[in-house]
């Protein structure tokens, strides 16, 4: 079963505008954690934000917040202000411990682009 | 403070030769995971290593190896190489124990194309 959904493909935002992508999760677990992560086309996976499923706030790293919402299982990312150097491929992700100690699960991606 | 080091950056190999991956962790961790990502997906998880011990893996052939030195350092080994393990392969390393998001640090990848 596919523990990771990414709905959204591809996404276009203009510039200096905020954007919204989607990522929904399956666990039964309830100590988890979701992370984003950033993929510019040279292949580093670059950490974005992280929130742990007994956060009680909502993650928020700069430009970047996570409106995670438990009950629907869904952890969107938002990204406020966009910029030219934020197209890239952006993975949501899952590790279903809080020890640090499991592997993570990744969704199929967004990829995102910035217009001018 | 050097990240994770992968070696090589890009690889070509003919069906039915073995390959031999190389990841440097970043300094401080001692825990090394690898990833295999095919075009268009998100990374898949092959395996985890930890004190020179495979701790986790994931749902890959026995094709897949690896090991771990007393350095922390890497490798991950495939024989019988198939085209569609054409990927780009990521180490990530981290400190067992550390559930920080941002103690997870991966690699740039090797990309390995099979023809």
């Amino acid at each position: 079963a596919q523990k990771i959904t990414q709905t959204q493909p591809g996404m276009f935002v203009q510039e200096k505008e905020a954007v919204t992508l989607d990522c929904t999760y399956d666990t039964s677990d309830q100590s988890y954690g979701l992370f984003w992560y950033k993929q510019p086309s040279s292949g580093e996976m670059i950490f974005l934000i992280y929130q742990g499923s007994y956060d009680e706030q909502n993650a928020t790293e700069g430009r970047y917040s996570l409106n995670f919402q438990k009950a629907r299982k869904s952890a969107n990312l938002v990204i406020s202000a966009s910029q030219l150097g934020d197209s890239a491929m952006y993975f949501c992700a899952m590790r279903e411990d809080l020890t640090g100690r499991r592997a993570l699960t990744f969704g199929s991606g967004t990829r995102l682009q910035v217009q001018p | 403070d050097a990240g994770v080091t992968q070696s090589p950056t890009h690889l070509i190999k003919t069906r039915g030769q073995q390959v031999t991956l190389r990841c440097s962790p970043k300094s401080g961790h001692d825990t090394v995971s690898w990833y295999q990502q095919a075009l268009g997906q998100g990374p898949q998880f092959i395996f985890q290593y930890y004190e020179e011990e495979e701790r986790q893996r994931g749902n890959f052939p026995d094709r897949f190896s690896g090991h771990q030195f007393p350095n922390y350092s890497s490798e991950l080994n495939v024989n019988a190489l198939l085209l569609g393990d054409s990927a780009l392969y990521l180490c990530a390393s981290s400190l067992v124990g550390d559930s920080r998001g941002d103690g997870y640090t991966f690699g740039s990848g090797t990309r390995l194309t099979v023809v």
